[in-house]
């Protein structure tokens, strides 16, 4: 299993749009878990972090369930500006880096 | 303005040269980190530093070296032993206490 998976996708949605992107980790022992965004060629950005008891910020909720190894995106009324790839990042065992998935990638159209 | 610089943005080489990039941040952080980002992958990590003078190998050092003189500067050498080194290069730098880095704006490496 790798360690942060996340479906590629694209995700091709129209403005208004609810969209929700999962991952799933392999490591049971890691504590902190966060959503980047990284435009085309650009760097990555934090977008949030996750906590266990879940976390919104304005239209953007994360899920957190340790239980199954599963962490969620959700985005409400998409915009045009939500175009963008979406990493799901993890700590590692020893809590020194992160470990990085390969993102999914979402298309927002008018 | 607090930041992480990176430099140069874009940077072409020839096989068999050896070639630096530029990591500093202003942010007072204590950990840097490199990462190589190749099309459609995510990122992988080659070497992070959690103190001056003092540095870790990540899951792809092999081919690259570095240096941690000072709290603010981190550069990678992409040494000619690196079998594929066109990649996008970041830098990151976190905060002591924190999960979360902040990323520089990358530096694209081009070998000729």
């Amino acid at each position: 299993r790798k360690e942060v998976e996340q479906d590629p996708g694209p995700f091709n949605v129209p403005e208004g749009a609810t969209v929700a992107f999962n991952c799933t980790y392999s490591n049971s022992a890691s504590q902190s878990f966060f959503w980047y965004r990284q435009d085309c060629r650009k760097e990555p950005k934090l977008l949030m972090s996750v906590y266990s008891s879940g976390n919104e910020d304005g239209r953007f909720t994360a899920q957190l369930n340790r239980a199954s190894q599963y962490i969620s995106l959700l985005i409400r009324d998409s915009k045009l500006s939500d175009s963008a790839t979406y990493l799901c990042v993890v700590n590692n065992q020893a809590g020194t880096a992160l470990i990085f998935g390969k993102g999914t990638t979402l298309s927002v159209s008018s | 303005d607090g930041g992480i610089t990176q430099s140069p943005k874009y940077l072409f080489r020839k096989e068999g040269q050896n070639v630096t990039l530029s990591c500093e941040q202003n942010l007072n952080h204590d950990a840097m980190y490199w990462y190589r980002q190749d099309p459609g992958q995510g990122l992988r990590l080659i070497y992070y530093s959690q103190i001056v003078n003092d540095f870790q190998k990540g899951d792809i050092a092999e081919g690259y070296s570095v240096s941690r003189e000072k709290k603010e500067s981190f550069p990678l050498t992409v040494t000619s032993a690196q079998k594929n080194p066109t990649a996008f290069y970041l830098c990151a730098s976190e905060g002591t206490g924190t999960d979360t880095q902040y990323f520089g704006p990358g530096t694209r490496l081009t070998v000729l």
